[in-house]
């Protein structure tokens, strides 16, 4: 399964554009990238899948190069609340492994 | 009602007794996953499954047992608790035939204190 590296801390301001990126760069031809948000002592929260190009949700959006090795989870402007731990993974269509590694931490401030 | 449920929510214990934490869901998934969450760090895969009758190790399966008694409730068992297996544990579910097939949904968590 394809290791990911993110930053381990971010800050922003609130009204914010924030992105950030992942590097996955052994990712197969039958892997996903997905992005979860933590808040906590909570389970994480499911954001955004995606394969290629760019997907946008109501949340967030999600752009990945055509070589896939790489993705930008971008979040349009944060508030206070979005500060929280952002996971992303590499999701095994061949063995629906998911494995979460350190994540980035976000702190919003006023 | 949670969708993914985990009881006991807390746990404290001592070190060589047995425990069992039970996961239950009714969102009717085929598939079902144990992890830990360490302070401060991110979760690990402990066991998943995809039926009644597949089990599979994740990253850190020693140490830890779980049973499937049916689709919608999956068990991790301690046989003999330590201390360095204090932590924080979630259930997850996720529907492979859904739109999303990485969307995990995650129970509140357990969080378990052996001393």
């Amino acid at each position: 399964l394809a290791k990911t590296t993110q930053p381990i801390s971010m800050d922003s301001y609130e009204g914010q554009e924030v992105n950030i990126t992942c590097s996955h760069n052994n990712i197969a031809t039958n892997d996903y990238i997905t992005w979860y948000q933590q808040f906590p002592s909570q389970g994480p929260r499911f954001i955004i899948q995606g394969y290629k190009t760019k997907v946008t949700n109501e949340v967030a959006s999600l752009f990945i190069p055509a070589d896939r090795k790489s993705s930008t989870l971008s979040l349009p402007r944060v508030s206070l609340s979005d500060t929280a731990v952002y996971y992303c993974l590499v999701f095994s269509g061949n063995t629906g492994k998911l494995i979460f590694g350190q994540g980035t931490t976000l702190q919003v401030k006023p | 009602d949670a969708d993914v449920t985990q009881t006991p929510r807390n746990r404290i214990t001592k070190t060589g007794k047995r425990i069992m934490l039970e996961c239950s869901q009714t969102k009717g998934h085929d598939r079902m996953y144990w992890y830990r969450q360490d302070p401060g760090l991110g979760l690990r895969l402990i066991y998943y499954s995809f039926d009644v009758k597949d089990i599979n190790k994740g990253e850190i399966s020693d140490g830890y047992s779980v049973s499937r008694q049916a689709q919608a409730k999956f068990s991790l068992s301690l046989e003999s608790a330590i201390p360095n297996q204090t932590a924080l544990y979630f259930c997850a579910t996720s529907d492979f035939r859904g739109p999303n097939t990485g969307e995990l949904f995650f129970g509140e968590g357990s969080r378990l204190t052996v001393l």
